[in-house]
């Protein structure tokens, strides 16, 4: 299995809904990451967790709060969002992080609309 | 800082040969990989340089000069599901941290 799956493909929220994505791996990668992409824009990367611990926030607002409940699971808790959040929420994975140095996993990604 | 730069565009011919060229600046570089975005797609890895020289997997093949901070993407016999958006990415000394440039959209015409 060389799937990462994404829950839900698309998402509509309001500013003071509280929402999760999530994301999964079966792959035995024990390092995962959130980017966000905008359209015709690069992903921009959020998070990365190893081996279950956060190993990187990259000044992510505290409105995107991430958890990594086992080594195969990486949520991301959304909580009063702004439009400008609107955009597509890529998780990735890779073996470990030196590996994620190079080769990432990309799932497909959650939609999100923020109204 | 970090910074990529990639072209935005690159538009070329089924069956011909396209060079997409990543020049980038970052402390501590590790090594440059190259993925590849279909429309509505999630990026799927490609390439990776962490030497000089050029790696060659199939009709893909990816150079890196580290003196020079320039690499480039080499896609031979373009076939229409080339089209897609390709992206440089740069890594350092901070594991598992990807840096993606802005992104060459790439359009194969018949």
């Amino acid at each position: 299995d060389t799937e990462v799956t994404q829950t839900p493909k698309h998402l509509v929220m309001g500013m003071t809904n509280k929402k999760s994505l999530k994301c999964e791996q079966h792959m035995g990668h024990r390092a995962m990451y959130w980017y966000k992409q905008k359209a015709k824009k690069p992903p921009e990367l959020m998070f990365v967790y190893s081996y279950e611990k956060l190993s990187i926030n990259e000044s992510v607002p505290s409105r995107f709060s991430p958890e990594c409940p086992n080594s195969s699971l990486l949520n991301l808790h959304l909580h009063a969002l702004q439009p400008e959040d609107s955009a597509l929420y890529l998780c990735a994975s890779s073996q470990d992080l030196i590996s994620g140095s190079y080769e990432q996993y990309f799932g497909p990604g959650t939609r999100l609309t923020v109204t | 800082g970090q910074s990529l730069e990639q072209p935005s565009e690159v538009t070329a011919v089924e069956g011909a040969i396209v060079q997409i060229n990543c020049t980038y600046q970052t402390s501590g570089f590790y090594g440059l990989s190259w993925y590849q975005q279909h429309d509505g797609g999630a990026p799927t890895f490609l390439s990776y340089n962490g030497l000089d020289g050029l790696e060659e997997t199939g009709r893909f093949s990816s150079f890196l000069s580290r003196s020079d901070s320039y690499g480039y993407l080499l896609l031979q016999e373009l076939q229409m599901k080339d089209s897609a958006s390709y992206f440089c990415a740069v890594s350092n000394n901070q594991g598992g941290k990807l840096i993606f440039g802005q992104g060459t959209e790439l359009s194969v015409k018949p």
